[in-house]
Formats: structure tokens, C-alpha cells, sequence
């Protein structure tokens, strides 16, 4: 168990690129969350996957923002046309199971983007 | 909509006193988290609280939950300052976890 993995740790990008992200949760993990923390701000809820599937979306991501979980396995949260308002720490978290009564969140290290 | 609401949100506190955080949340839910979080760091979960009346303890730090009352507590006894970090309730709406603004506690020496 080497716990969740995040990468890169650190995006600088100029406003208007394109950024991806990759999220490898812990093995047996099916369960994949992506959040988004500003300063001062606790995580923000962006999008869920129970497995491959992606159930739940917030309404708060725009259309410039995508994610997938191929094969149930790695997530990746791509934004497209990157804005100044982007730049935040991105954070995935895994969680074993379908609901079970402890539902611990594993949160990864994180990816800090930076909008110049 | 779930919101979910801390206080205080900055704590500054002597090493060796009590505190207690607060935590309030808008809609019925049956699980309460708390996670701390130390400076560019990620989250790290301390309870995951079940039930109403429960309670949990680990170190210096107790957790308790009143599920009627939409409220849980996070009880501080004799901080010290490796305590000092940023603290976050969250709460659970089918898969949907919201989470506290945080309460950022600062134990000094």
C-alpha cells in the first residue's frame, strides 16, 4: 500500500493552455474523488467514480473541465482553456468499497496549479 | 443544499489548555469526518464519526457527534503545539462529501 499518488505535484501554465492530471489511487481502491482546495478554503467536490463510471459531476465544473477513470484503474482531470481562476490544488482521494461503515478518505499530496 | 459550517475559523491557543471546535451542518447525514491538514500538505483523516452520540478519542484529540442537533464537537485537551494545523469537518450527502471552511489552530509555546 503505497497510499495515492498525484502527478505532477506542481503546474505552472499560461492562461488559455491546456493542463492534465493523474490521479493513481490505492490498489482495490474503487471508489476515486477530485476536489479542488483554494486558500484558506476547505476541498471542494468536482467529480466522483465508482469504478470506470463517473456518477456524480458538480455543477460548478464548467465544460473546459473533464475527467476519466479508464479501466477503473487511474483517473486523470484534464482543463481545457485554463483561466487565472483555475489556479488551486487539485486533490484526488480513494475510498475502499461501495459505502461500508468506515469510509475513510485516502487524500493524495496533490497538484498545485498555477494560471499566469 | 448541504453546508456545512466551523468555528471558530482561527484558533490561537496556550500549550496545555482545552478548546473545543465546532461544527454545523444543514441537512440530515449520518456520517461526520474530521481531517487535519499541516501547511502545503495534503488532508490526513482522524474520525470518521457513525452515529448519534458517538464518540471518539485518539491522543489529546476527542470527537463527538449529535446527529438531532446537526452538531459535532472536536475537543482539544492540553494542547500541545505539534497540534497546530488546520482542522476540516466534513459531511456526506450520498457520495457528495462537503466540507468545513476549517478552523486553523495555532498552539504556542
Amino acid at each position: 500500500d503505497t497510499g495515492v499518488s498525484q502527478d505532477p505535484r506542481h503546474k505552472i501554465t499560461k492562461r488559455g493552455q491546456n493542463v492534465t492530471f493523474r490521479c493513481d489511487p490505492i490498489s482495490e481502491h474503487n471508489r476515486l474523488y477530485w476536489y479542488r482546495q483554494t486558500l484558506g478554503q476547505g476541498p471542494e467536490f468536482l467529480t466522483y467514480f465508482q469504478n470506470e463510471a463517473q456518477l456524480e459531476k458538480s455543477r460548478l465544473l464548467s465544460d473546459r473541465f473533464s475527467a476519466e477513470r479508464p479501466k477503473g484503474s487511474f483517473s486523470t482531470l484534464e482543463i481545457q482553456r485554463t483561466e487565472q481562476g483555475d489556479s488551486a490544488m487539485y486533490l484526488c482521494a480513494s475510498i475502499k468499497g461501495t459505502g461500508g461503515s468506515t469510509d475513510t478518505q485516502y487524500f493524495g499530496p496533490g497538484t498545485r496549479l498555477t494560471v499566469l | 443544499e448541504l453546508k456545512v459550517e466551523q468555528n471558530p475559523l482561527f484558533l490561537s491557543m496556550q500549550e496545555g489548555k482545552n478548546y473545543t471546535i465546532y461544527c454545523n451542518y444543514s441537512t440530515t447525514s449520518d456520517r461526520l469526518y474530521w481531517y487535519r491538514q499541516d501547511p502545503g500538505k495534503s488532508l490526513e483523516s482522524l474520525f470518521v464519526l457513525l452515529s448519534n452520540g458517538a464518540v471518539k478519542q485518539e491522543g489529546r484529540l476527542m470527537a463527538s457527534l449529535d446527529t438531532k442537533a446537526r452538531l459535532s464537537t472536536l475537543h482539544i485537551t492540553a494542547a500541545v503545539h505539534d497540534l497546530s494545523a488546520t482542522y476540516f469537518c466534513a459531511v456526506s450527502s450520498t457520495y457528495k462529501y462537503i466540507f468545513g471552511t476549517g478552523t486553523r489552530l495555532k498552539v504556542l509555546a
